[in-house]
This record gives structure tokens, C-alpha cells and sequence, in this order.
């Protein structure tokens, strides 16, 4: 069956980094867009960023735009999101979901998240 | 940017019919999917490109789209259907997926 395994989430200092890292079974991991998803504590879903099946293509959403950078390795069915200069608003779940284009990209099935924390 | 707009909560009876909107400009030209987030829970996709649903999901959820507003429809409420809901486009504009603000379904 279809996984994602987030891991690397903890508590850092502000303007400190963190890599966070999706861990992906169950699937053909290459042929798929994969996206990054946070959510604040007691907030609504906040995309984050997607990357090409390739990783050809990147987009960011503004709010982390020059901060953080996601990629991936097909070879190891892996994802990554570095996070740098982080800021308490930074703090949320973060999720990766397997993405699908049609008529636009959507996120179609989520791992169950890691918990980032940014406080001094 | 684009912005989906979605009502705070919906209140409905146990067996009645939940009806949860998602407000944008011409949405009715976007593919609309939406999410069922339970307490502690990831996001779950039930429906996807305004109208289909995914395998796995009750027939008792269903979708429509059309003008400036988007519909997420589910018959026959049960007390497990309490949870947020989501609505969600790709802004072609922007090259960004845009999420709703989410609404809490209560079954009362």
C-alpha cells in the first residue's frame, strides 16, 4: 500500500536550518509530482511547495520562497525540503503528499506528518 | 493571488444532507478537489477534478462546480463524517496550489 514516512522534524533556534526528509513505499515513486504541506497548530492546510516528477520544476509558495528548497533522489524514492532562516511562523506540521496533474496539481495521498517547532 | 473562501462550520442532523461551499473568482474554470482532515489525522482526498471520487470513498460524498462557487455534497451524514474540510485548485496564475480556509462539519 501507498506510504509516505516524514521524518527529520524537531525544535530549532530561529534563523537555524533543518532538512526534512519523506520516505517513499508502496508506489512507483518516479512518474509522480511530489508536495510539501504544513499546518499550523489549530490552523488550516498551508501548501508549501511541489517538484516535477523529474524535478525539472520547482514552485514555491511566496511566504518560504528563497528559504526553503524541496527536492527528491527516484533513486532512493525519497523527498527532501531544506529549511533555512527559519521563523516561529514557520512552526506547523509538515506533510508530503504524492501529487497528480490534471487540469492542475493536487495532492492526492499524505503521509502523516512531522512536527517542526522554531523557538528560541 | 487567488483566494478560495469556504464558511467556518456547518452544522447538520445525523441522515441529513451536509453541504459545504468554496467560494472563488470564475472557480467554475478550475478543477476543485477536496480533503476530509479528521482531529490528529492527515488530509484524506474525497474528491478530486470537481466530481470524482476516489477508490475507497462512500458514494454518500460528491462534488460540484460551476460560476463562482464550488460544492462538496454528503448525503445521509454520519457521525463519522465529522471533521475539516478542505477545498483546494492549482492557480495556473501563479503556478501555486491554493487551499480554503477549511470548514468544521458538525453532526449534531
Amino acid at each position: 500500500q501507498v506510504q509516505l514516512v516524514e521524518s527529520g522534524g524537531g525544535v530549532v533556534q530561529p534563523g537555524r536550518s533543518l532538512r526534512l526528509s519523506c520516505t517513499a513505499s508502496g508506489f512507483t515513486f518516479s512518474p509522480y509530482g511530489m508536495h510539501w504541506v504544513r499546518q499550523a497548530p489549530g490552523k488550516g492546510l498551508e501548501w508549501v511547495a511541489v517538484i516535477w516528477y523529474d524535478g525539472s520544476d520547482k514552485y514555491y509558495a511566496d511566504s518560504v520562497k528563497g528559504r526553503f528548497t524541496i527536492s527528491r533522489e527516484n533513486s532512493k524514492n525519497m523527498l527532501y525540503l531544506q529549511m533555512n532562516s527559519l521563523r516561529a511562523e514557520d512552526t506547523a506540521v509538515y506533510y508530503c503528499a504524492r501529487g497528480i496533474y490534471s487540469n492542475g496539481w493536487y495532492p492526492d495521498f499524505w503521509g502523516q506528518g512531522t512536527l517542526v517547532t522554531v523557538s528560541s | 493571488s487567488y483566494v478560495l473562501t469556504q464558511p467556518p462550520s456547518v452544522s447538520v442532523a445525523p441522515g441529513q444532507t451536509a453541504r459545504i461551499t468554496c467560494g472563488g473568482n470564475n472557480i467554475g474554470s478550475k478543477s476543485v478537489n477536496w480533503f476530509q482532515q479528521k482531529p490528529g489525522q492527515a488530509p484524506v482526498l474525497v474528491v478530486y477534478d470537481d466530481s470524482d471520487r476516489p477508490s475507497g470513498i462512500p458514494e454518500r460524498f460528491s462534488g460540484s462546480n460551476s460560476g463562482s462557487t464550488a460544492t462538496l455534497t454528503i448525503n445521509r451524514v454520519e457521525a463519522g463524517d465529522e471533521a475539516d474540510y478542505y477545498c483546494q485548485v492549482w492557480d495556473s496564475s501563479s503556478d501555486h496550489v491554493v487551499f480554503g480556509g477549511g470548514t468544521k462539519l458538525t453532526v449534531l
